[in-house]
């Protein structure tokens, strides 16, 4: 079946230290691929998508790239601040499923010191 | 401003006992999920609905049940709770079709079974 696997966490950064977050994915066809973070105490939030291979999904200077020959799609961030201290949950949409269902990784604790 | 809103979001209950969490989106999805946080597990969908009378089973449903009686609402249903139900629960919605995936959170009900 589909799945989705993220690096095991905790990582812990220095602010101003680059961050990647390692996802890969395993599903049939060209899935949709999401980045969603939580925040403590809070629900999630989506950070970034991308709906095809080699699409590029960025928001609030994070990045993930989509690719399709790796099955892969890796969260960075050149440069994190305290703020960014969350846990990231990597997400596929499969191709057959229409309706919005998820399937996520188990998600990796980020924590930024000053 | 629409939101989904989750209720109680904090609940104790004992063994054996009936439990309900509300789930309401002002959004005016279509469709709707419930899933349940633990560690190193990740999300996991519990059940989801397309739609007024619409509800699925996702991949950890047994104990659980849901109705869909209007577009708004979701509740879940933990028939007789189990210290293994023991966990956080977030309801979210999404639109069907090209935003499907792009799911909104509620800030999660934490619910703990003695």
């Amino acid at each position: 079946g589909d799945s989705v696997t993220q690096m095991e966490g905790p990582v812990t950064l220095s602010e101003e230290a680059f961050l990647t977050i390692n996802c890969t994915y395993t599903a049939t066809g060209y899935p949709s691929l999401f980045w969603y973070v939580q925040y403590p105490g809070e629900g999630l939030q989506l950070l970034l998508k991308a709906t095809k291979a080699d699409d590029k999904g960025s928001n609030k200077g994070f990045e993930a790239t989509y690719r399709k020959e790796t099955t892969s799609f890796h969260l960075e961030k050149g440069s994190v601040q305290v703020s960014d201290s969350a846990v990231y949950f990597c997400a596929l949409r499969a191709v057959h499923n229409q309706g919005g269902k998820l399937i996520f990784g188990q998600g990796t604790e980020l924590s930024v010191k000053p | 401003d629409a939101e989904i809103t989750q209720s109680p979001r904090h609940k104790i209950t004992e063994t054996g006992r009936q439990v309900t969490l509300a789930c309401h989106q002002t959004w005016n999805h279509n469709n709707m999920f419930w899933y349940r946080q633990d560690l190193g597990h990740g999300l996991r969908l519990i059940h989801y609905s397309y739609g007024v009378q619409d509800t699925n089973k996702g991949e950890v449903s047994d104990g659980y049940s849901v109705s869909r009686s209007n577009t708004e609402d979701l509740p879940l249903t933990l028939e007789s709770a189990a210290s293994s139900q023991t966990s956080v629960y977030f309801c979210a919605s999404s639109d069907p079709g090209l935003l499907a995936g792009e799911l909104f959170f509620g800030e999660g009900s934490r619910l703990t079974v003695l």
